[in-house]
C-alpha cells in the first residue's frame, strides 16, 4: 500500500504524559502536513514541512507540540505534558510539488487523554 | 470572522436530487480552493479542486468559484445515498490549508 500511513492508530494516555505519533507520507511527496480534528469540526492546521524544513507552525499551537521530519521522509509529532484538551484525531497528509491543496490524508491517530 | 465558513447543515436531499453546498472565505488573496469528502469515521479525501473563476465539472460534481464574492460552491447532481458524508471546503492560504467545519449531507433513498 503506497498511501499515507500513521502509527499508532489509537493512543490512550494519562494527563501529563508525553506522546509521539509517526506519519509516513507517500514516498514521492515532498510536503507533509499535520492537522488536528475534533468532533464536528474541520481539520485544524498545525504545521507543515517541505522536505525536511518546517515552513510554518500554527500560531495557536502550544509550545508543548513539536514536529520533526528528519531526512525529509517520515515525520513525528510529539505532545509533551498532555492535557485533556489535547484529545482529538491527529491527521497527517502529504502532497507533491506545487499541488499544495491536493492532499492525501492518512487514517489518523486518535488520542484520548484521561 | 472565520477564515472559511460553511453551513454546518445537516442538509438532506432525496436520491436523484441536486445537492448544493456553499462556502465563503475571508482572505481575498486566496488562489486555490478545494472540496474534500469525509465519511463518518474516515479521513478526508479530495474530490474537487478549482483555481479560476467559473465552473469546473467532474462527473456528477461541479465546483463553482466567484473570487469577487469570495464564494465557492459544490453541486452534486443525481445524488446517491453513497454521497452521504460531510463535505469540507478548504482554501489554500499562503501555502497551508484552512478548512471549514464541513456540511453534513444526507441523501435519502
Amino acid at each position: 500500500d503506497t498511501g499515507v500511513s500513521q502509527n499508532p492508530r489509537h493512543k490512550i494516555t494519562k494527563r501529563g504524559q508525553n506522546v509521539t505519533f509517526r506519519c509516513d507520507p507517500i514516498s514521492e511527496h515532498n510536503r507533509l502536513y499535520w492537522y488536528r480534528q475534533t468532533l464536528g469540526q474541520g481539520p485544524e492546521f498545525l504545521t507543515y514541512f517541505q522536505n525536511e524544513a518546517q515552513l510554518e507552525k500554527s500560531r495557536l499551537l502550544s509550545d508543548r507540540f513539536s514536529a520533526e521530519r528528519p531526512k525529509g521522509s517520515f515525520s513525528t509529532l510529539e505532545i509533551q505534558r498532555t492535557e485533556q484538551g489535547d484529545s482529538a484525531m491527529y491527521l497527517c497528509a502529504s502532497s507533491f510539488g506545487g499541488r499544495v491543496g491536493e492532499q492525501f490524508f492518512g487514517p489518523g491517530t486518535r488520542l484520548t487523554v484521561l | 470572522q472565520k477564515e472559511v465558513e460553511q453551513n454546518s447543515g445537516p442538509l438532506s436531499v432525496p436520491e436523484g436530487a441536486i445537492a448544493s453546498l456553499n462556502c465563503t472565505y475571508s482572505d481575498r488573496g486566496s488562489q486555490s480552493f478545494f472540496w474534500y469528502r469525509q465519511y463518518s469515521g474516515k479521513s478526508p479525501e479530495l474530490i474537487m479542486s478549482i483555481y479560476s473563476n467559473g465552473d469546473k465539472e467532474d462527473g456528477r460534481f461541479t465546483a463553482q468559484l466567484n473570487k469577487a464574492s469570495q464564494y465557492v460552491s459544490l453541486l452534486i447532481r443525481d445524488s446517491q445515498p453513497s454521497d452521504s458524508a460531510t463535505y469540507l471546503c478548504a482554501v489554500n492560504i499562503g501555502g497551508d490549508m484552512r478548512f471549514g467545519a464541513g456540511t453534513r449531507l444526507t441523501v435519502k433513498p
